[in-house]
């Protein structure tokens, strides 16, 4: 059975700096890993989605990557912003129609 | 283009009441898919639709939770009667098969028993 697991659970960074967010799943057969971010009170917003022969995306101030073999996927935000204050779950999905199966998440709080 | 739209996006119910949410997907998306998320968690899945067929229910509490997808299209998720442990955000979201794009997520319903 997939287990999803984010760490930490919670982290505040001053503006200005470059953070990692850790995500790590148990089975290495996954179909892809996806990440997104979650505001109070709000559904998900996908953020970036990386196929299982990907080895990382990027988005603007976003990079994701992924690592099978150790199961494990990191998502990199550069030059942080008070505006990504949030909570960023990451979630595995196993064949294409399948589930995806989410982390708790980490709440990131950026200080001014 | 719209995304997966939800609706109410509060509800407050007194338990042993009943309660329905209903979720519009994305125009074309033929995958539908009820997650309920809990305080502090991520999201789990209750069920999921294919087209109008439910091929994955196996976390769906059958005995109070029940859903439908009429036409393949839109669908409601009702519980009857609700219990206190039933409060959480409701999240629906929807996807092509075969298309490599990930899951839409609406904005959720969020659902208090008191």
């Amino acid at each position: 059975k997939q287990e999803v697991t984010q760490i930490p659970a919670a982290l505040s960074v001053p503006e200005g700096e470059n953070l990692v967010l850790n995500c790590s799943f148990t089975d290495s057969a996954i179909y892809n890993l996806q990440w997104f971010r979650q505001d109070p009170g709000k559904g998900l917003t996908s953020l970036l989605l990386i196929q299982s022969s990907q080895r990382e995306q990027t988005s603007g101030r976003l990079n994701a990557s992924l690592d099978k073999s150790s199961g494990r996927s990191t998502l990199y935000i550069a030059a942080s912003q008070p505006g990504d204050s949030a909570t960023y779950l990451c979630a595995a999905q196993m064949n294409r129609d399948d589930k995806i199966i989410f982390g708790k998440g980490t709440r990131l709080h950026i200080l001014p | 283009e719209a995304g997966v739209v939800q609706s109410p996006r509060y509800k407050i119910i007194e338990k042993k009441q009943p309660v329905a949410f209903w979720c519009n997907p994305i125009s074309g998306h033929n995958t539908l898919y009820w997650y309920r998320q809990n305080l502090g968690q991520g999201p789990e899945l209750l069920i999921r639709y294919e087209n109008e067929e439910a091929v994955d229910d196996s976390q769906l509490p059958k005995d109070r939770f029940s859903a439908e997808r009429l036409k393949g299209v839109d669908s409601t998720l009702k519980i009857q009667p609700a219990e206190l442990g039933d409060s959480a955000v409701y999240l629906c979201a929807s996807s092509l098969v075969g298309v490599i794009s990930g899951y839409t997520f609406g904005s959720g319903t969020r659902l208090t028993v008191v």
